[in-house]
């Protein structure tokens, strides 16, 4: 148990649906990350949130909506995604901000399948 | 621009063998952070060791070991005497700050260990 929750744990979606991915944190920090994990790739930044607001957006297509209403809790909204979205998505808290690297603690991921 | 190389894509081993894990690192940064993180089978990333660039120092936690040669811009992790329960999949990962703290991960190494 690492202090962070993602569910659902699994989801099926048609390319025409809207969900979303939740994560919700207890540990008091006061950053979040959403990564992509896909077969023989490695892990991806999607966005990062620090002090609940967005500091980064690496390139993701706007499919992928992220929503931080506090610091315990992320959201991933999904919407008209593609069979290649299919990946673990991967959550992670830390302390920050700051510019020592503080460790980031993992959720054990939503396993996301588009049909 | 940051880059981990873990080139062992899948490594298998007979119980209570020895087997390390390789890291090279790429980075332009002085002073940087080097991860190893553990993804068991349920998904989630579990932190092992964190070690700044300015400890060179080996490092050595029960069976797990690491060593970091700044020289060659490795980070190497070993198991001793492995045991089916280290059945996983191995990250190496680099810390840098830009705008925020982030990591960048290697591909990782699926390990599997063999009764």
């Amino acid at each position: 148990e690492t202090g962070v929750t993602q569910t659902p744990r699994h989801l099926v979606m048609g390319m025409t649906n809207k969900k979303s991915l939740k994560c919700e944190q207890h540990l008091g920090h006061n950053a979040m990350y959403w990564y992509k994990q896909s077969a023989k790739k490695p892990l991806e930044l999607m966005f990062v949130y620090s002090l609940e607001e967005r500091v980064e957006n690496n390139s993701v297509p706007s499919r992928f909506s992220p929503e931080c209403p506090n610091s315990s809790h992320l959201f991933l909204h999904l919407h008209t995604l593609q069979p290649e979205d299919s990946a673990l998505y991967l959550c992670a808290s830390s302390q920050g901000p700051s510019l020592a690297p503080s460790l980031q603690y993992f959720g054990a991921g939503t396993r996301l399948s588009v049909l | 621009a940051q880059k981990v190389t873990q080139a062992q894509t899948e490594i298998s081993v007979v119980e209570k063998e020895d087997v390390t894990l390789d890291c090279v690192y790429e980075t332009r940064d002085t002073t940087y952070y080097l991860f190893w993180y553990k993804q068991p089978p349920s998904g989630e990333l579990v932190f092992l060791i964190r070690r700044n660039s300015f400890d060179e120092q080996n490092e050595i936690s029960g069976r797990y070991s690491w060593n970091f040669q700044k020289s060659t811009s490795s980070f190497n992790f070993t198991i001793t005497a492995s045991q089916v329960v280290d059945s996983a999949v191995y990250f190496c990962a680099l810390s840098f700050f830009q705008g925020a703290q982030k990591l960048v991960f290697g591909q990782g190494t699926r390990l599997t260990i063999n009764p």
